[in-house]
């Protein structure tokens, strides 16, 4: 285990429905990620949150709104999507700072079909 | 544009070989460049960061190389095992940013039996 939870880790969801992605680490990190990884293509930075505040919205449509309450929960809040939004969202965390090792710790991913 | 490549094939060799997967990138000046591990259903796991300035990380089995003017990464399994079969990612952490990661799209390595 990398010390990152994701939940759930399967979903179905029609696109009319309203659901949400859970993130947890339990490593002092202070900055978080969502990523999407589509069949065949590279993983796509979507959100990040340093010190709790995002820092980067990687041109992500508004169907998903990310939420971190603090710096150990990422929320990923999803809304009538798309069947292309079928992926596996990944959460990653890090240290930043005058510490930092630049290394990222995944979670192991909620696997989402859009019907 | 700026790209990242990795070999789509699949990668097939036999127990004890030596694999060796590559990682071309185009216009970006990374101040890192990562491997990480990815078995199939689960997250990303690193493995080895090597800086511009290195010219070659080792760990274990697994070595690295770096090479900034070809713009290109090496990244090699000696003595390899069916264990080792997996998806590999290649990662640029750019200049311009201490907090973006900019993937490759991976490449498979099945080491047969």
């Amino acid at each position: 285990e990398t010390g990152v939870t994701q939940t759930p880790r399967h979903l179905v969801m029609g696109m009319t429905n309203k659901k949400s992605l859970k993130c947890e680490q339990h490593l002092g990190h202070n900055a978080m990620y969502w990523y999407k990884q589509s069949a065949k293509k590279p993983l796509e930075l979507m959100f990040v949150y340093s010190l709790e505040e995002r820092v980067e919205n990687n041109s992500v449509p508004s169907r998903f709104s990310p939420e971190c309450p603090n710096s150990s929960h990422l929320f990923l809040h999803l809304h009538t999507l798309q069947p292309e939004d079928s992926a596996l969202y990944l959460c990653a965390s890090k240290r930043i700072g005058a510490s930092s090792t630049d290394t990222q710790y995944f979670g192991p991913g909620t696997r989402l079909t859009v019907l | 544009s700026q790209k990242i490549e990795q070999n789509s094939e699949a990668l097939n060799i036999q127990e004890g070989k030596t694999a060796t997967l590559t990682c071309n990138y185009t216009n970006y000046s990374p101040a890192y460049l990562q491997w990480y591990r990815q078995d199939p259903g689960r997250g990303p796991v690193f493995l080895l960061l090597i800086r511009e300035n290195e010219k070659e990380k080792r760990k274990e089995r697994l070595k690295v190389t770096f090479d900034t003017t070809l713009k290109q990464s090496l990244f090699h399994i000696t003595a390899s095992q069916p264990a080792d079969s997996a998806t590999y990612l290649c990662a640029l952490l750019l200049m311009d940013s201490s907090y973006k990661l900019i993937f490759g799209s991976g490449t498979r390595l099945l080491v047969r039996p």
